[in-house]
Formats: C-alpha cells, structure tokens, sequence
C-alpha cells in the first residue's frame, strides 16, 4: 500500500498570499496524483488530475507539480473563498490513498 | 449533467447492517466504476472500494474486506453499500464517486451513518 505524507496539517495565510501543500509517496507513482478542496458540509471537489491536470472551471491560480515520490500543490494570490481542506489523492495503484488533509484558514 | 444522488442519514444500531444506495444520472452507468469514500467526523478521507457496474467486478481495500459490500443495479444506474457489523468506528459520512480513468471527479453529497445504542 502506497502510504502518502501530507504537510502541513494546517497554515494561515493573508489574503493575496502563496500557499504550498506538499505530498510525498511512499512508492513512485508517476503522476498519477490528483488534488481536491472540501469546504464545510460539502464534498470534496476535484480540482487538478493526474499529470498536474487543471480541471475545466477551476481558476488558474490553483496549479500542482511533482512526479515519482514528490508533490507540490500551489495557490497564488489566496482568496477567502479558498479556505477549505484540501487533500492529494495517489491513484497509480489499489487501495487508493489519501494524504491526512491540510485545513487553510485566512488571517 | 452528471449527478450522484445518495441516499438519507441512517441511524442504526451496534451490530446492525445498513445499505445505502447512490443512483447516477447523466452518463452510462455501466461504463465508470463507481467508488465509496469513507470520511469520519472532523477527519481525512478514506477508499473504501470500487464496483464496475457493467459486470459487477469490484476491488476492495483490505481494511474493508469483510465490512463493506458493493452491488450495482444497471436498470435503475443505481449502486448500493452494505456495512455489516456496525461499531461507533463505522458512524461517518460515505460518499459516493464516479472513477474517470485515474481520478474521481463527480460525488455524491453524502449519506451520513450514525452507529449508536
């Protein structure tokens, strides 16, 4: 099972600033590694796909790289409207695996 | 639009089996697997299991094996999870979502199961 670390647990940024979640694989997984926001009550949201995949819709200032065992997931110019958890997903192999989360707050 | 509805809260009571259901519209159900996610309150998210509902085939996570079962109804595009067994452990909100090659990209809200005597 591929174990996935996800850091950090939570960060508090101002409005405007850059945030950076990290992943890293226990396995190389190429980049089959997708990342999605859940905000309160809903479920999550899919919003870049394997291959650093920006989904249809979703605004530019959310962008991913990494591949093998390290994975970096960034939003430029933070918004109110992004605070949420947000959570790497690896899909190379079964089970699937979900890193811990990373709650952003807004100062 | 593709969509997953799920069923309602479910409040069962230790030991008991429940079975909820998640019925898809707007694609071929029979073409994506169909996964369950498993989120306990205030915590992370969690893979459960997939069913192919165009001939049943399923996967598991072995921490599930045992604990959850997955069916699939084509005529009704319909899915459906049966916990067995149940503990406080097992009180959480299960989600449903369609698998697109790699990833998971349509949910279904939610069907919360409170486990409690």
């Amino acid at each position: 099972e591929t174990t996935v670390t996800q850091s950090p647990a939570s960060l508090s940024v101002a409005t405007g600033e850059k945030v950076t979640i990290r992943c890293i694989t226990s396995t190389d997984i190429d980049d089959d590694m997708n990342w999605y926001q859940q905000k309160p009550g809903e479920p999550p949201k899919l919003l870049i796909s394997e291959g650093n995949t920006l989904r249809p819709g979703v605004p530019s200032r959310f962008s991913s790289s990494g591949y093998g065992t390290d994975f970096v997931f960034t939003i430029e110019n933070t918004l109110s409207e992004d605070v949420a958890d947000y959570y790497c997903l690896q899909s190379d192999n079964m089970p699937y695996t979900f890193g811990g989360g990373t709650k952003l707050e807004i100062k | 639009e593709v969509q997953l509805q799920q069923s309602g809260t479910v409040l069962a009571r230790p030991g008991a089996s429940v079975k909820m259901s998640c019925k898809a519209s707007g694609y071929s159900f029979t073409s994506y697997w169909m996964h369950w996610v498993k989120q306990r309150p205030g915590q992370g998210l969690e893979w459960i299991g997939a069913i192919y509902p165009g001939n049943s085939d399923t996967s598991y996570n072995q921490k599930f094996k045992g604990k959850a079962k997955l069916t699939a109804v084509t005529s009704a595009s319909t899915a459906y999870m049966e916990l067995s067994s149940l503990t406080n452990e097992d009180s959480a909100v299960y989600y449903c979502t369609r698998g697109v090659t790699r990833y998971f990209d349509v949910w279904g809200a939610g069907t919360t199961v409170t486990v409690s005597s």
